[in-house]
């Protein structure tokens, strides 16, 4: 669990802005994924990558944007297209691409609207 | 596409006594099913899983039961502590990508 890291722990967002957060993984793992966390509706899979410079959708992209530029990193922009931010929100990694492996947490990102 | 749903959503037990959370999965093609514990303002992390050519798997005084014709999986824990109060998600996957259910708030009081 050490091996994943998301920055900041807690992000205030004010209308009309653009924030970015961080997810960075010392594992070498190939695969990365975005969940978004609200209370009663479990994760729900923003968007995900198997490998540097490639990424997918999941099933609420819509207002997110995300990079993967370099393996151990994938970072999550909430553009002010995403109207409901307020969330909690998890980055997960794998070791291979395909999801039938263990996914491995950071310990989340809590976003708020000012 | 897949959907994954899980039941109870709250459930409180005694210590010492049993816990089950059941799940059923849509689609038939999904072949690994994990469980993860997440404790309260914590990550979740794995506490067991179990692929589709498994029917059951014990780790302690947890296990996971599979039945593929019903397409459904459950969370059997037994001896329950105090320290086993957390949510608990069930998810699916055949892929790519793990669907999560809901999550169930396991509450054990002493």
């Amino acid at each position: 669990d050490g091996g994943i890291t998301q920055s900041p722990k807690y992000l205030f967002r004010k209308e009309g802005q653009n924030v970015t957060l961080s997810c960075e993984q010392n594992l070498n793992h190939d695969a990365m994924y975005w969940y978004r966390q609200d209370p009663g509706q479990g994760l729900r899979l923003i968007y995900y990558s198997q490998i540097v410079n490639d990424f997918q959708k999941g099933d609420i992209a819509e207002g997110y944007s995300v990079s993967r530029e370099k393996k151990e990193s994938f970072p999550l922009t909430v553009t002010s297209a995403q109207k409901n931010p307020t969330a909690f929100y998890l980055c997960a990694s794998s070791p291979q691409t395909q999801a039938q492996e263990t996914q491995y947490f950071g310990p989340g990102t809590r976003l708020l609207v000012l | 596409g897949e959907n994954v749903e899980q039941h109870p959503s709250t459930l409180s037990v005694q210590e010492g006594d049993s816990a089950v959370i059941k799940c059923t999965y849509s689609d038939s093609a999904s072949n690994y099913f994990p469980w993860y514990k997440q404790e309260l303002g914590k990550r979740p992390q794995l506490i067991i899983d179990i692929r589709s050519n498994v029917g059951e798997k014990k780790d302690q005084r947890i296990a996971v039961t599979l039945n593929k014709t019903a397409k459904h999986f459950s969370l059997h824990i037994t001896e329950t502590q105090p320290e086993d109060s957390a949510v608990y998600f069930c998810a699916a996957s055949k892929t790519d990508k793990l669907i999560f259910g809901t999550g169930t708030r396991l509450q054990v009081f002493p």
